[in-house]
């Protein structure tokens, strides 16, 4: 079965940048989307199409890819930024898909 | 506002069944395929099950084959998940949620979530 691997966790000082990356076998043929989840929420699509921001989510969210690599990468990584993300992708063979999650720590 | 509001969930005993419901508002549902995501206690996101919009054709994570059926009543504006012979590792938060669309393979709107438990 088709998997996305990403770190179990990650941590930044706030202000600082913040890069998460997700990687899975010819990652690079298909879009990644990527998801912001707080504990007790439900997930937020933060970034699609590898490097599209939906409308309402900050510019600081940016997307991209290298690669069988993605990385989601947070700018100026303030504490409310603090989640679980989830790196997800999509193809006729293996339908949905997403990453284990990564826990991102602002300290 | 585009809203999907999940209910039905509850606590149901090994081998029972359950069926959960997604009503969605504010956009026009029967234009876009849906889909069912759960999340175990602490654990990540997994797919379910997804339907198509007009045509209804379904697919199916390999731990439901045979067990849950996903259905849409488009007239409604609402999604399904029939689950049968439920088993304590189906217990989990359930989402709905929708798919982007136009090829762009992502989920925009997600429900609340309705929590399923199964234990005796």
């Amino acid at each position: 079965s088709y998997e996305l691997s990403q770190p179990p966790s990650v941590s930044v000082s706030p202000g600082q940048t913040a890069t998460i990356t997700c990687s899975g076998d010819k990652l690079g043929d298909k879009f990644v989307s990527w998801y912001q989840q707080k504990p007790g929420q439900s997930p937020v699509l933060v970034v699609y199409q590898d490097t599209q921001r939906p409308s309402g989510i900050p510019e600081r969210f940016s997307g991209s890819t290298s690669g069988i690599t993605a990385t989601l990468t947070i700018g100026g990584t303030q504490a409310l930024d603090e989640a679980e993300y989830y790196c997800q992708t999509w193809d006729t063979n293996i339908d949905w898909v997403f990453g284990g999650g990564t826990k991102l720590t602002v300290l | 506002e585009e809203l999907l509001v999940e209910s039905g969930g509850g606590l149901v005993k090994p081998g029972g069944s359950l069926r959960l419901s997604c009503a969605a508002s504010g956009f026009s549902f029967s234009d876009y395929s849906m889909i069912w995501v759960r999340q175990a206690p602490g654990k990540g996101l997994q797919w379910i099950s997804s339907i198509s919009p007009k045509t209804g054709d379904t697919y199916y994570g390999d731990s439901v084959k045979g067990r849950f059926t996903i259905s849409r009543d488009n007239t409604k504006n609402s999604l399904y998940l029939q689950m049968n012979s439920l088993r304590a590792e189906d217990t989990a938060v359930y989402f709905c949620a929708r798919d982007k669309g136009e090829g762009y393979d992502a989920l925009d709107i997600w429900g609340q979530g309705t929590v399923v438990t199964v234990s005796s």
